[in-house]
């Protein structure tokens, strides 16, 4: 199976600040990948496709960008409502694998 | 819009089997793949199961493969996961998903999660 290991595990961040999530695959995967936010106690909501696509509705302070086995998630200007978890996810080959998750805490 | 409601979730002993049913609506399934995903409570995300269009091709976790099946009835807007010889760590929260239209496919719409608890 591809592995997807997402770093950091937590960030700590302030309104109004820019992050970054990385995520590397442990093989190419070529853009195959998607980044998700889960807010406590909800499904996860898909940000990112093709690792660089914003899916519609999606605010335009979220990007991400990458190719191969390197991939990050952007955030330009954090909102009040971005604090939760992200994950990132490869579909290229089944088995589809996620990684480990982001928190983002105030 | 999307909706995907899925059901069949509770408390079973492990060894014992269960099915999980999921009720899709506000789009055509059989244009779509469709998965199940599932998340250990306070844990990350793992894929479990996934299921072509017509269901003439399907995939499983390794996790889970000769244990649980996918299935579907496009007549009746259903996806299904049979789940048999549950272990205590098959106990999570188990998400509906829906493909994206295309041959690789991200995960576009989740349904809202139906609470599976392995327990003697």
């Amino acid at each position: 199976d591809i592995q997807m290991t997402q770093s950091p595990s937590t960030l700590s961040a302030s309104v109004g600040d820019r992050v970054t999530i990385t995520c590397r695959a442990s093989q190419s995967i070529s853009d195959w990948v998607a980044w998700y936010q889960q807010k406590p106690g909800k499904a996860p909501n898909l940000l990112i496709y093709k690792a660089s696509s914003l899916e519609s509705g999606v605010p335009s302070r979220f990007s991400g960008s990458g190719f191969g086995t390197e991939f990050t998630l952007t955030i330009s200007s954090l909102q009040p409502d971005d604090f939760a978890t992200y994950y990132c996810q490869q579909y290229d080959i089944y088995s589809l694998t996620f990684g480990q998750g982001t928190r983002l805490e105030i | 819009q999307v909706q995907l409601v899925e059901s069949g979730g509770g408390v079973v002993q492990p060894g014992r089997s269960l099915r999980l049913s999921c009720a899709a609506s506000g789009f055509t399934l059989r244009s779509y793949g469709m998965h199940w995903a599932r998340q250990v409570p306070g844990k990350g995300l793992e894929w479990v199961a996934a299921i072509s269009g017509d269901g003439s091709d399907k995939y499983h976790a390794d996790s889970v493969k000769g244990r649980f099946i996918i299935s579907r009835d496009n007549s009746k807007n259903t996806l299904y996961l049979e789940m048999s010889t549950l272990r205590t760590e098959d106990t999570a929260v188990y998400y509906c998903v829906r493909g994206s239209p295309e041959a690789r496919q991200y995960f576009d719409y989740w349904g809202q999660g139906t609470l599976v608890t392995v327990s003697s």
